[in-house]
């Protein structure tokens, strides 16, 4: 399975910009990336995920590294809220039986301070 | 709004006794999942019902069990909790797109199991 490596924790200020880095460097050409949060006593929930092109919705944005070996997710005004842990998660799309449940690995701890 | 919804948020249990933890959603998803998550740990798929059809991971101990009698409702069973299955347990759902792959996943708040 193609894994994603995650700093363990990173810090930013509130109301800045805050870009969320991942590694997966063994990426197949089937995997998207998605990228999940879970904030404190909550169930994780869907932030955003993308194949090769950059991807913006209301929560944030996805870039995606021309080799896709590594993937951003930029955060664009932090708030108090965006305290979670973020998990980069590969997912292969070939078919259901082909591996695509979610495969959650350490995350990144994100504090934001007022 | 629809969800996903689990009962209770908090369960504690005896070592050895079995327990239920009940997720139902109102979605109308066909997929529902089951994750374990440990303290300080990333949430770990146990199995997962696809429909009506169960798959395990291949990992998931026997211990734990699960029902998924129609679309709205899923349970998972532990037949005789240990102290190591103190844990958060977190349904999930999502909705088959009809291409082969699951759209994106849906979770409810956890059950908090603790094991005396």
């Amino acid at each position: 399975d193609a894994k994603t490596t995650q700093p363990n924790s990173m810090e930013s200020n509130e109301e800045e910009p805050v870009h969320l880095p991942c590694n997966h460097s063994t990426i197949s050409g089937t995997d998207y990336i998605h990228w999940y949060r879970q904030l404190p006593s909550q169930g994780p929930e869907y932030v955003i995920h993308g194949l090769t092109s950059n991807v913006n919705n209301r929560m944030a944005s996805l870039a995606i590294a021309e080799d896709r070996k590594s993937s951003t997710l930029i955060l664009h005004r932090a708030t108090l809220r965006d305290a979670a842990v973020y998990y980069c998660i590969l997912r292969d799309v070939r078919g259901y039986n082909a591996g695509n449940m979610l495969t959650f690995g350490g995350g990144t701890r994100l504090m934001v301070k007022p | 709004d629809a969800m996903v919804i689990q009962n209770p948020r908090y369960q504690v249990t005896q070592f050895g006794k079995p327990v239920t933890l009940s997720c139902s959603q109102t979605l109308n998803h066909n997929v529902m999942y089951w994750y374990q998550q440990k303290s300080s740990q990333a949430p770990k798929l146990l199995f997962h019902y696809y429909d009506k059809d169960f798959n395990n991971e291949a990992d998931t101990p026997d211990n734990f069990q699960s029902r998924r009698p129609n679309t709205s409702f899923c349970f998972l069973d532990i037949r005789s909790p240990g102290l190591g299955d103190a844990a958060m347990y977190l349904c999930a759902t999502s909705r088959d797109l009809g291409t082969g792959d699951t759209d994106t996943q849906y979770f409810g708040p956890g059950t908090r199991l603790t094991v005396l």
